[in-house]
């Protein structure tokens, strides 16, 4: 079992719709949870991260963490087109672990 | 713009040879980190230093190797290149280490390997 589990996608929504990027870990070591956005052609950019369970909210973002479950989500509302990219989860614990990311198309 | 540049943007070269990718980090930032991202392995951390010492390494193999410079600049070797190199290396910069917000990375435009 690997220790980050992401959903490739591509997951398509129509613009203005709520999404929800998911991702699964095995290693309860883990410490704190990221959320990168990745543009085509870019470098990760890191979008929220959190070390506790519970919600943390940032504009149209908001990061979920559930320690119990081993299960982490990044929600968009008010998806816009500008937020097409492909989105990645990481953890870590004494060095950073990446989900392989999940495409995201949001149609206008 | 992070503030992170790394040179070149793509480099095209053939297997058996060794390349040089350059990071140059954020202003006022101490880590470097080298990461290596490829269709089906994803993003994969390589190696970290921190002030000029190695700090943590990941799935590094051995023909590669890293440096960073008292300048705070960071090169890493790529050597006996074979056709699963081919990747995008990317280079990531912080303040300090661990978690965020001093530990949190910012990553610069990445260099396109291809090994043929």
């Amino acid at each position: 079992q690997k220790e980050v589990e992401q959903d490739p996608g591509p997951l398509s929504v129509p613009e203005g719709a709520i999404v929800s990027l998911n991702c699964t870990y095995s290693n309860s070591a883990f410490q704190y949870f990221m959320w990168y956005r990745q543009y085509s052609r870019k470098g990760p950019e890191l979008l929220m991260y959190t070390y506790s369970s519970g919600n943390k909210e940032d504009g149209r973002f908001t990061a979920q963490v559930d320690k119990s479950s081993k299960y982490i989500s990044l929600f968009i509302r008010d998806s816009q087109p500008s937020d097409s990219a492909t989105y990645l989860c990481a953890m870590d614990d004494d060095k950073i672990i990446f989900g392989k990311g999940t495409r995201l198309h949001i149609l206008p | 713009d992070s503030g992170v540049t790394q040179t070149p943007k793509h480099l095209i070269t053939a297997t058996g040879q060794r390349v040089t990718l350059r990071c140059s980090p954020r202003s006022g930032d101490l880590s470097v980190y080298w990461y290596q991202q490829s269709l089906d392995q994803g993003l994969q951390f390589l190696i970290q230093y921190y002030n000029g010492e190695e700090r943590a390494k990941g799935n590094i193999l051995e023909r590669f190797s890293a440096q960073q410079f008292p300048d705070l600049h960071s090169e890493l070797n790529l050597s006996s290149l074979e056709l699963g190199d081919s990747a995008l290396y990317f280079c990531a910069s912080s303040v300090g280490m661990g978690a965020p917000p001093g530990g949190a990375q910012f990553f610069g435009p990445g260099t396109r390997l291809t090994v043929l």
